[in-house]
């Protein structure tokens, strides 16, 4: 069973460029979350999608924003980059409508603002 | 709203020595439990979860951890820790809201070093 496959591994941008992730979840889970990681902030909560609608939003600016589409794969797009969006992001897959079974990851993206 | 605290963002022991990493939770009701692992570079790995069963949990690696309602903690233990053990750890709580839904929730994290 594959697990949860985000591309690209690593990415670098320019400050003010945009930037696209991708996450393929497990099959048949269809509950995709995505959060950002920073050695200061920690484990940041940015949005979860089940079926193609986003259920729930972190706190985070309007530049960033997702979508999952019908085969439950999920893209997240940060516009006009900041230095302090380098992180890595990471995408997490349940196969629970209410999350209770605990979450896959996959191996996140690194993402590098220059 | 729920939370969780881990204490001590860095943790050391020896090779051969008891691991044990604290967590506590806040929540209005008794919550979905989790421990997560993450290696360098990598995503976070699931270890063990609570899920209002048994309140002694057996995770891999020869991890368990104990859900102690009295005490709101969910402390993960390791009897005798591995090099390989050494990771950052992450406790994180759901609550168990029936036929909704409230995103996970993570600790700050806990970074193990074994020592030789």
């Amino acid at each position: 069973k594959a697990g949860v496959t985000q591309t690209p591994r690593y990415l670098i941008k320019t400050r003010g460029q945009q930037v696209t992730l991708s996450c393929s979840p497990i099959s048949g889970h269809r509950s995709v979350s995505w959060y950002q990681q920073t050695p200061g902030q920690g484990l940041q909560f940015l949005f979860e999608y089940f079926s193609e609608t986003q259920r729930n939003k972190g706190n985070f600016p309007g530049r960033f924003s997702g979508r999952q589409f019908s085969n439950s794969r999920s893209e997240m797009n940060v516009s006009t980059l900041e230095l302090g969006d380098s992180a890595l992001y990471l995408c997490a897959s349940s196969s629970n409508r209410e999350n209770h079974y605990g979450y896959t990851f996959g191996s996140g993206t690194r993402l590098t603002v220059v | 709203a729920q939370s969780v605290t881990q204490l001590g963002s860095h943790v050391s022991v020896s090779e051969g020595a008891l691991v044990l990493l604290r967590c506590n939770y806040s929540s209005s009701v008794p919550p979905y439990l989790f421990w997560y692992v993450q290696y360098p570079n990598q995503g976070l790995q699931l270890l063990l979860k609570y899920t209002s069963a048994a309140t002694l949990v057996k995770g891999i690696n020869g991890f368990e951890a104990e859900f102690k309602k009295s005490e709101t903690s969910f402390h993960l233990t390791k009897p005798s820790a591995h090099m390989s053990d050494a990771a950052e750890y992450f406790c994180a709580v759901s609550p168990p809201l029936p036929g909704g839904y409230q995103k996970v929730t993570f600790g700050t994290g806990t970074k193990l070093q074994v020592i030789p």
